[in-house]
């Protein structure tokens, strides 16, 4: 079973605080990505990695960075937090050997005070 | 641009009350067509992938089909424990990003 871990399932930071969030997957796969989820909105991607040090922007990435030094980690990076970044962070990696499946991880809600 | 728009946007139910969920598309080249289920709080937990219209999908009492348009998860003899929201999503050209729609809240009463 493919196995996607987030740091922390709550957090809660001050504005302009630097957050950083991290991911990580046990299954040696190549792509991985950073969603938020927001009510009314859906999911929403922010930034997604198909290689280690290679990254691309997704629907939503202002305000975010991301960092993928190992094939098997993924963080996250809010350089200055704001309130309207409070939200649902879910991390996704993606298996292509048979079926294409991107695997979910259990989340991390963030509150930014 | 690639959408997805999910119908109803809430369903409820009773125990044994088949129905379906609709999900509708556009997209340049489907590469796929994704089911997830999303409890509370959690992260959403794969479902199936269909390919290519004329597809389904059968896991215990969801089946999911897909035409050139749309896709439907069907609910058969539902139980309490399918309450959850459905999420339908659709991956198209050379990469692999998923567009999600906003899902449907399903809740299944006793």
């Amino acid at each position: 079973d493919v196995k996607v871990t987030q740091s922390s399932r709550y957090l809660v930071k001050r504005t302009g605080e630097k957050v950083f969030l991290e991911c990580v997957q046990d299954m040696d796969h190549e792509n991985m990505f950073w969603y938020r989820q927001d009510p009314g909105l859906g999911l929403r991607l922010i930034y997604f990695s198909y290689d280690v040090k290679m990254k691309e922007k997704g629907d939503i990435p202002e305000g975010y960075s991301v960092s993928r030094e190992k094939k098997e980690r993924f963080s996250l990076i809010l350089e200055s937090a704001s309130t309207n970044q409070t939200s649902m962070y879910l991390c996704a990696s993606l298996r292509l050997a048979g079926a294409e499946t991107q695997y979910f991880g259990p989340g991390t809600r963030l509150l930014v005070l | 641009e690639d959408q997805v728009t999910q119908s109803p946007e809430a369903l409820r139910l009773q125990e044994g009350e088949s129905s379906s969920l609709n999900c509708s598309y556009t997209v340049s080249g489907l590469r796929g067509l994704f089911w997830y289920r999303q409890d509370p709080g959690k992260g959403p937990e794969f479902l199936f992938t269909l390919y290519s219209a004329g597809e389904e999908k059968e896991k215990e009492r969801l089946k999911a089909t897909l035409t050139k348009k749309e896709s439907f998860l069907h609910i058969t003899a539902p139980k309490p424990e399918d309450s959850a929201t459905y999420l339908c999503a659709v991956s198209g050209g050379s990469n692999y990003k998923l567009t999600f729609g906003k899902g449907t809240l399903l809740t299944v009463n006793p």
